[in-house]
């Protein structure tokens, strides 16, 4: 089955500072790579996605790369602020709706 | 996106007891998904629920201990069985997004606890 690694497991950045979390997958059925952030005591919400035929996607300070080949993608905060702590996971989806999560990261913004 | 209302929020209940979650979504969706994140841990799949349809189980989880409901487009309930200390967990459902966009949309979860 699919097995989905995520690194860094913390991250501590300061505030204005560039976050890079990173993604790698295995089953190249995955075609659909969501990145979701989560507060205390909420449900995980969908931050940006890409899909397989994309290499880059951007909405304001957040992007993510995929380099399908490699079976890796990655997400970019920057210029990062207290309110982006969270943890955040990535997931690689097949066409089935068949999900992987990775173990999540701890991002700390420091003010 | 669609809305999920999901509920209990939290419970804490006695070992050997049962908890039923339910999930109510704002649109009809095919597919329902549920998940369990065990403390300071990922996203777990437990199984997928079609509504017409027995739910897919992943591996590790079985329908006595995790029965699934799905009546209708709209809901779906998810019972925890015999529970022990070591399903204390955030249970979650998920379906995908309605109206073309692709993507997932999750509730806010059930937080149990076991004693």
């Amino acid at each position: 089955g699919e097995n989905v690694e995520q690194h860094p497991s913390t991250l501590s950045v300061q505030e204005g500072d560039s976050a890079v979390i990173k993604c790698t997958y295995s089953d190249s059925a995955s075609n659909y790579f969501p990145w979701y952030k989560q507060e205390l005591g909420k449900g995980p919400q969908l931050i940006i996605d890409i899909r397989s035929n994309v290499g880059e996607k951007k909405d304001q300070r957040i992007a993510v790369t995929l380099n399908k080949t490699a079976k890796h993608f990655s997400l970019h905060i920057t210029e990062t602020q207290p309110e982006d702590s969270a943890v955040y996971f990535c997931a690689a989806i097949t066409n089935a709706g068949k999900s992987t999560f990775g173990d999540g990261t701890t991002l700390t913004v420091k003010p | 996106s669609a809305v999920i209302s999901q509920k209990p929020s939290r419970d804490i209940c006695q070992r050997g007891t049962s908890l039923t979650i339910q999930c109510q979504v704002d649109s009809q969706v095919t597919m329902m998904f549920w998940y369990r994140q065990q403390p300071g841990q990922s996203l777990t799949l437990i199984a997928t629920a079609n509504q017409g349809s027995e739910a897919t189980y992943e591996s590790g989880f079985v329908i006595d201990k995790f029965p699934i409901s799905r009546p209708n487009l709209t809901f779906s309930t998810l019972t925890v069985s015999n529970m022990s200390p070591e399903d204390s967990s955030i249970y979650l459902c998920s379906v995908p997004f309605v109206g073309g966009d692709y993507g997932y949309t999750f509730g806010s979860g059930t937080r149990l606890t076991v004693v």
